[in-house]
């Protein structure tokens, strides 16, 4: 089965400093991959998707991700992190199940940019 | 605008009670998703939808049941069944297999 993980519960990032959410993926076949980001009492946002092309993926709001596929990692970044950017970011697989479409969401990484 | 709406924001059940969450989308999207959310676990898939008038359990589709009969709704209904039913419920939509999801923006329910 597909899977994704999120390594760590929290990352703290002074303001302006450059940030890495990290997630690894096990799938069998090539991987589409997902960044969402959720605010609190909010539903998720889209940010980026790594389908197949270029391995740096570019997306919402400034972020970008690194598509690694001999390390199977998809780890999301930012140049210059903002304290707006504070929110809990999850990472995501597709599964394909018996013909059936859907995403495998890793636990979740809380961001804390700190002033 | 188009989205995803998901009703009521906030939800109290009484033990022993079954009640609705309702999702609608103005989307034109084929497929339909719910999830449960609770802190430390990410999102559980509890029921999707490709098509209207068909759904797949999900891995955590104990206690609950749904319904697609039109293309732009797809209500949950947790039964007295679900023996631990607080959580916060994400309802998604999406177009094709390689697109993204657009979510709701959620309800949360507790119980009384």
């Amino acid at each position: 089965a597909q899977s994704v993980a999120q390594p760590e519960d929290q990352v703290n990032v002074a303001e302006g400093n450059p940030l890495t959410v990290k997630c690894t993926y096990s799938v069998s076949g090539n991987p589409y991959l997902f960044w969402y980001v959720q605010y609190p009492n909010r539903g998720l946002q889209f940010l980026l998707k790594y389908i197949t092309g270029d391995n740096l993926v570019k997306g919402s709001y400034g972020f970008e991700a690194e598509f690694n596929k001999s390390q199977t990692s998809f780890h999301l970044k930012k140049p210059s992190a903002l304290v707006s950017d504070s929110a809990l970011y999850f990472c995501a697989v597709r599964d394909r199940d018996g013909g059936y479409n859907k995403l495998i969401f890793g636990a979740g990484t809380r961001l804390a940019v700190h002033p | 605008d188009g989205g995803i709406t998901q009703s009521p924001k906030y939800l109290f059940r009484k033990e022993g009670q079954n009640v609705t969450l309702s999702c609608e989308q103005n989307l034109n999207h084929d497929a339909m998703y719910w999830y449960r959310q609770d802190p430390g676990q990410g999102l559980r898939l509890i029921y999707y939808s490709q098509i209207v008038n068909d759904f797949q359990k999900g891995d955590i589709a104990e206690g609950y049941s749904v319904s697609r009969e039109k293309k732009e709704s797809f209500p949950l209904t947790v039964t007295s069944a679900q023996k631990n039913p607080t959580a916060f419920y994400l309802c998604a939509s999406s177009m094709d297999r390689v697109d993204g999801y657009t979510f709701g923006s959620g309800t949360r329910l507790t119980v009384v």
